[in-house]
């Protein structure tokens, strides 16, 4: 079966300090993957998604990057981060073959930006 | 573009009632897809149901169904003899036959009570 992992669980950073947040799937190949953001009480933003490595594709403009460095590896950066960087961060894959659309979400890590 | 509205932020149950969650969207296609997420405190979110547009039937999963009104563009979720486990954030989500995003709603906070 496959399983989404998602590291840290949780995180305090100070502005301005470099952030790197990954996600790793397992038991399938040639996944899509996405990053999310959810801000407190709020629905989900699309960030990145990644149909293959090293191919990402941006939704908003903003202070983060993604890189797919590996077929199962997805991974969120950031130089210099800022306080509206803070939220929940959400990682999620959908299967690269066939007509399955649904999406399947890691545990997420819960950044603090001080 | 798609948008997916989900008009009560908050909703409290009675354990062991029926209680029924709104989602209404908007699109211009013909073939789409539809699902809802629970995300319990801990974060995790889950795929609860999905429906394919193309279906008449409404999908059904146990204690969890559907009402999917194609022409209203209605896509309510029908939770039978609510546990208290069922306490969570619900989100209704979006996919359309062409690219890779899932839309989702501003999300349902559900309270069972005991």
């Amino acid at each position: 079966s496959q399983t989404i992992h998602q590291w840290p669980a949780t995180l305090v950073q100070p502005v301005g300090s470099p952030l790197s947040l990954e996600c790793t799937v397992e038991g399938t190949s040639n996944p899509n993957l996405y990053w999310y953001r959810q801000a407190a009480g709020r629905g989900l933003q699309l960030l990145f998604y990644s149909v293959g490595i090293g191919q990402i594709s941006s939704e908003v403009p903003q202070n983060l990057s993604a890189s797919r460095p590996q077929d199962r590896q997805f991974i969120l950066s950031s130089k210099k981060l800022l306080l509206s960087d803070s939220g929940f961060y959400l990682c999620a894959w959908k299967t690269g073959f066939g007509n399955s659309y649904e999406q399947y979400f890691g545990p997420g890590t819960r950044l603090t930006v001080t | 573009a798609q948008t997916v509205t989900q008009s009560q932020p908050e909703m409290s149950v009675q354990e062991a009632e029926t209680v029924t969650l709104s989602c209404t969207y908007d699109t211009s296609e013909n073939n789409y897809y539809l699902f809802w997420y629970k995300q319990p405190p801990s974060r995790q979110m889950i795929l609860v149901i999905r429906q394919e547009a193309y279906k008449q039937q409404n999908a059904t999963e146990n204690r969890f169904s559907v009402n999917f009104q194609k022409a209203a563009k209605s896509f309510s979720l029908k939770i039978s003899d609510s546990q208290l486990g069922d306490t969570a954030m619900y989100f209704c989500a979006f996919k359309g036959t062409a690219g890779n995003m899932l839309t989702f709603g501003g999300g349902t906070r559900l309270m069972v009570k005991p």
